[in-house]
């Protein structure tokens, strides 16, 4: 089956640290991969994502590149911000068994705290 | 604005208590998704609801009841659940594989 494995977290920072969190997947077939962000109090929202081999995915600075060959999407920021605070999920999604929907598989998530 | 709105956004509820959560989205997405959130744990899929029709069903309890009445309108019923149950239940909504989920904001559950 499919599964995301990302580093475990806290991640603690100081501001304009650079930020890199590493995300491995296993899937068959060609999936779409994902980062989401969760700030407290809410539910998960896109961050980035990239869809086929060698795509860079780009949204606040925060930038992930599909690398097919080592099955990665790390996560990369050039310089945090205390608003960047937050937990971050991968995910990689494939078609659902009967199609028609997405069949997403997440990651634990990885917790940014990022200090000023 | 997420698009995707849940009510209630906290929920108590005893062990005997019969109680719904609702999810509306106004995004036009035709397949729908109940996840689970507990603390230390990947997000669970509950259900998938795609063109109305439930396509996916991931082992979960009876006490916990999905209902699409339509495109726009996601239900989980909830009756007779037990403290393990407690979590941030988050519903989704997406299109076509490639585009992202869109999630609503959850309801807090502490089932007591």
């Amino acid at each position: 089956g499919n599964s995301v494995t990302q580093m475990e977290g806290p991640v603690t920072l100081s501001e304009e640290a650079f930020l890199t969190i590493n995300c491995t997947y296993t899937a068959t077939g060609y999936p779409s991969l994902f980062w989401y962000v969760q700030y407290p109090g809410e539910g998960l929202q896109l961050l980035l994502k990239a869809t086929k081999a060698d795509d860079k995915g780009s949204n606040k600075g925060f930038e992930a590149t599909y690398r097919k060959e080592t099955t990665s999407f790390h996560l990369e920021k050039g310089s945090v911000q205390v608003s960047d605070s937050a937990v971050y999920f991968c995910a990689l999604s494939t078609w659902g068994d009967s199609g028609g929907y997405q069949k997403v598989t997440f990651g634990t998530g990885t917790k940014l705290q990022v200090i000023p | 604005e997420t698009g995707v709105t849940q009510t209630p956004r906290h929920l108590v509820m005893g062990m005997t208590n019969k109680k719904s959560l609702k999810c509306e989205q106004h995004l036009g997405h035709n397949a729908m998704y109940w996840y689970k959130q507990s603390a230390k744990k990947p997000l669970e899929l509950m259900f998938v609801y795609s063109l109305e029709e439930r396509v996916e069903n991931n082992s979960v309890p009876s006490r916990f009841s999905p209902e699409c009445p339509n495109s726009s309108h996601l239900f989980l019923h909830l009756h007779t659940l037990q403290p393990e149950d407690s979590a941030l239940y988050l519903c989704a909504s997406s299109q076509v594989h490639g585009s992202p989920l869109h999630f609503g904001n959850g309801t807090r559950l502490t089932v007591t």
